[in-house]
Parts: structure tokens; sequence; C-alpha cells
């Protein structure tokens, strides 16, 4: 149960598209789509932005979508804003009923 | 208002014992999933254990495997973890969650409770 890679920052101005990724198995990222993306502020509990690959669930801005090729899914802010500025953690079920996170990205405005 | 609330953390010694709880509103407990994800502090988030609906159908993280139990009380909308040999590496802040309706993923959180596992 290795977590699932991502980059440890990104970071755009307001207003720029940010892509983060997330790497992982054929058992897992790869094998279902079944990847959710979470938003966690500092000192917060962490909030779903995306289920299932590309699902948004009612109350996240639009601006917030997901995809996937092969074994990396990706989230995708278009035209950040500065209360984008979080912590971004992926998530995916497994081939042996388990989940697994993946390593986090912490997003900056500039 | 989904509501979720965890309680039971606070300070054991190594090889020790916890019971976790979490108390749930605002919604029909026993039609959901439920998940205990940790984290430890200024680190990323770790996905624990999970139960179904009915607690038939239960997996758990490979660290926790033998000495963390899950399980639920639909009659009193409570989530529970029970951890046993407690390490310091169970050091952590630990949430409960709620699998989200239709697909997979965990649409509402509670605010966490923290383990310290120390000497």
């Amino acid at each position: 149960q290795s977590a699932l890679t991502q980059p440890p920052s990104v970071s755009g101005s307001p207003g720029q598209s940010v892509t983060i990724s997330c790497t992982g198995t054929s058992s897992d990222v790869g094998g279902y789509d079944r990847v959710s993306w979470y938003q966690q502020p500092p000192g917060t509990a962490p909030k779903l932005m995306i289920y299932d690959v590309y699902n948004r669930p009612s109350g996240v801005p639009h601006r917030f979508s997901g995809s996937k090729s092969g074994n990396t899914a990706y989230l995708i802010i278009s035209g950040v804003q500065a209360e984008d500025e979080a912590d971004y953690y992926c998530s995916s079920h497994t081939s042996t009923n388990t989940y697994v996170f993946g390593t986090g990205t912490k997003v900056t405005v500039l | 208002e989904v509501q979720l609330m965890e309680s039971g953390g606070g300070l054991v010694q190594p090889g020790g014992s916890l019971r976790l709880s979490c108390a749930a509103s605002g919604f029909t407990f026993s039609n959901h999933w439920m998940h205990w994800v940790r984290q430890v502090p200024g680190k990323g988030l770790v996905w624990v254990s999970r139960i179904y609906i009915d607690g038939s159908r239960i997996s758990y993280a490979d660290s926790v495997e033998g000495r963390f139990t899950i399980s639920r009380d639909n009659a009193k909308n409570t989530l529970f973890l029970h951890m046993n040999s407690l390490r310091v590496e169970d050091t952590a802040v630990y949430y409960c969650a709620r699998g989200h309706d239709v697909g997979y993923g965990s649409d509402y959180w509670g605010q966490g409770t923290l383990v310290t596992v120390s000497s």
C-alpha cells in the first residue's frame, strides 16, 4: 500500500490554470475510475472536491475538474483563486478493497 | 446538517489501548460506508479502515491490521475504532469520514481527535 505520488507543490497566478498529478499503479488509479480529490486548508478537515475521477459534489466550484490517463489522475483548477490555497490529496480505491492516499500537494497562489 | 464528532483521543503509553468514537447526526447513518483516516500533524492523510453499512464488510490498512478493530452501532449512530498494541508511530489526528452516497470518496469529515502514543 504505497502512497500515490503527487508533486510536493504547484503554484500559479490568479486566473491561471494549475494541474496536480497523482500517479499510482494498475492496482489502484489505473485499474478503476475510483479516484477522489480532497482540499485541506491549514488546521481544517479535508473537503471532497472530486469523486470517481470526474464528478464534482454539489457546492464545489466549476473551476475544479478531474481526469485520468492510464495510472495517473489529474486535478485541474481552471482559473485559480486566492481561496484555493491549500493542500490537496488524491485517493484511490485499490484491488485489495482498501484505499490509498497521495503524498499531498501544496497549492500556492502567487 | 450532517455532523460527525470524534472523541476518545488522548495520551497512551506504547502497547496500550484506546477506543475512538464518532457520533453521527443529520443523515441516515445506516445507509453509508464509514471510514477512519489519520494524519500526523504536518504530514499527509493515511487511510486506516472502512466498514460497510451493516458491518458485514470491513477492511484495514496493512499498518493496523490485527491491532485495530472498526465497528459500528447503527442504533446509536456511532462508529468506533478499537486500537490495541499502540505504537509511537500511531500518533496522529484520527478523522472519521462518511462514504459518499453513490461514488467512491468521503463527502463529510469530522474535525478529528488527537491520539498521542508516548512513554
